[in-house]
């Protein structure tokens, strides 16, 4: 079946490092992809998502490509900031049989210290 | 728009006891699921609808779990009786079902069953 792969968690950075929380997939078919991200204390909220090979996703700073050959995801900011810290979740979705089928990873817990 | 909303937010319950939760999705959005995390695992999904349909229920974990959704409105997971690996955050989430719509998350319900 489908599935997601993150990096194991947690990850501690400090203020202003450069971020890289490594996403691969296994998917029957041609998936979406999506990076979702739980800040403390509150639910999942997308972060980005890119639909096809080669897209680029990008919001508040992060970005992902989708890299079909490699079959990742990678998500990436280049300047982290404390408030930054929350738990990351590497999500693919797959059209089948008409409706929309959502696989997600372990998550990967992001503490940026000042 | 008004988001997803889940109740409660919390609840602690004794093992051999019942539990319901309840999820209300974005208002039009005919897709609902049901999520479970537990300790820190990958965020498992439940079961989806479409409207008041079951569309896939392949990951309930047992028929101590009774999902329902009333007129393709709000939905109701219950859990009876309660064990103690029913412990988790349930997530509800809503989408317009399209292959690269994103899901649209509630804030969840941590379940504690002691």
């Amino acid at each position: 079946g489908d599935s997601v792969t993150q990096m194991e968690g947690p990850v501690t950075l400090s203020e202003e490092a450069f971020l890289t929380i490594n996403c691969t997939y296994t998917a029957t078919g041609y998936p979406s992809l999506f990076w979702y991200v739980q800040y403390p204390g509150e639910g999942l909220q997308l972060l980005l998502k890119a639909t096809k090979a080669d897209d680029k996703g990008s919001n508040k700073g992060f970005e992902a490509t989708y890299r079909k050959e490699t079959t990742s995801f990678h998500l990436e900011k280049g300047s982290v900031q404390v408030s930054d810290s929350a738990v990351y979740f590497c999500a693919l979705s797959v059209y089948s049989g008409g409706y929309q089928k959502v696989t997600f990873g372990t998550g990967t817990k992001l503490q940026v210290i000042p | 728009e008004a988001g997803v909303t889940q109740f409660p937010s919390h609840s602690v319950i004794e093992k051999g006891q019942t539990v319901t939760l309840r999820c209300d999705p974005i208002s039009g959005h005919d897709n609902l699921y049901w999520y479970r995390r537990v300790m820190g695992k990958e965020i498992k999904f439940l079961l989806h609808f479409v409207k008041e349909s079951k569309q896939d229920e392949s990951g309930m974990p047992n028929n101590r779990f009774l999902a329902e959704r009333t007129g393709g409105t709000y939905s109701t997971l219950k859990v009876q009786p309660a064990e103690l690996e029913d412990s988790g955050v349930y997530f509800c989430a809503s989408s317009q079902g399209l292959e690269t719509s994103p899901l649209h998350f509630g804030n969840g319900t941590r379940l504690t069953v002691t």
